[in-house]
């Protein structure tokens, strides 16, 4: 099975921009999927495939993909905006695979 | 779309671990979903434990397909998760998720957890 990479954890200054990157050998072949999930609370999507928000989620959440690197940024950072990432891909055998998380702390 | 595990929140070691979840606002009858289940252990990440579509095609993560069986129920709109000869380390929460296919893969919609501790 494919393994994805993320750093353990980021910081970012209120209203600041800051970028979630995610790396794997899966990415080259499948989008990622970005998911937020805050202390106690089931993981929400955020964003997914080319360029795909859900409903309800802000315009400040942005992804990106190329190669084997997916990134999430997040423009103007927000309290709430605290929690893990995790992104997510299928693999060339349709496994579902999770990177490790990356917490995000907004100061 | 609302998505609602249900099933015993303490299991004893070596036994089966079997879990549901309950859709409504979306039909397990959709051919263009997979019905996931995916776990996280207390402190750690999530870990996807596998998927089946409504015609009974499963998928099992590598690491656990010798001890899971999933199955679909049509008539009560659900979907189940049994996790056989467990011990401690499977204790963790597990979520039922819907996985969106429309060219890209995602969770889109994801049950509230379900706690389940193994005991000794």
């Amino acid at each position: 099975s494919s393994e994805l990479t993320q750093d353990p954890a980021v910081s970012v200054a209120l209203g600041q921009t800051v970028r979630i990157p995610c790396q794997g050998d899966s990415l080259r072949l499948f989008y990622a999927s970005w998911y937020q999930q805050r202390p106690g609370q089931a993981p929400v999507l955020v964003f997914y495939g080319k360029n795909n928000r859900p409903s309800g989620i802000p315009d400040r959440f942005s992804g990106s993909n190329s190669g084997s690197s997916a990134s999430l940024t997040i423009t103007g950072a927000q309290a709430e905006d605290e929690g893990v990432f995790y992104c997510s891909s299928r693999d060339i055998d349709s496994h579902h695979v999770f990177g490790p998380g990356t917490n995000v702390t907004v100061l | 779309v609302q998505l609602q595990e249900s099933g015993p929140g303490l299991v004893k070691s070596s036994e089966t671990l079997s879990l549901t979840c309950a859709v409504s606002g979306a039909s397990v009858h959709s051919v263009t979903q997979s019905w996931n289940w995916i776990r996280q252990a207390p402190g750690k990440g999530l870990e996807w434990i596998g998927y089946i579509y409504t015609r009974g095609t499963t998928n099992y993560n590598p690491s656990l397909k010798s001890r899971v069986t999933m199955s679909v129920d049509v008539s009560k709109n659900q979907f189940s998760l049994k996790l056989h000869s467990v011990t401690a380390a499977d204790t963790a929460v597990y979520y039922c998720a819907i996985e969106g296919d429309d060219g890209s893969y995602y969770f889109d919609h994801w049950g509230q957890g379900s706690l389940v501790t193994v005991s000794s």
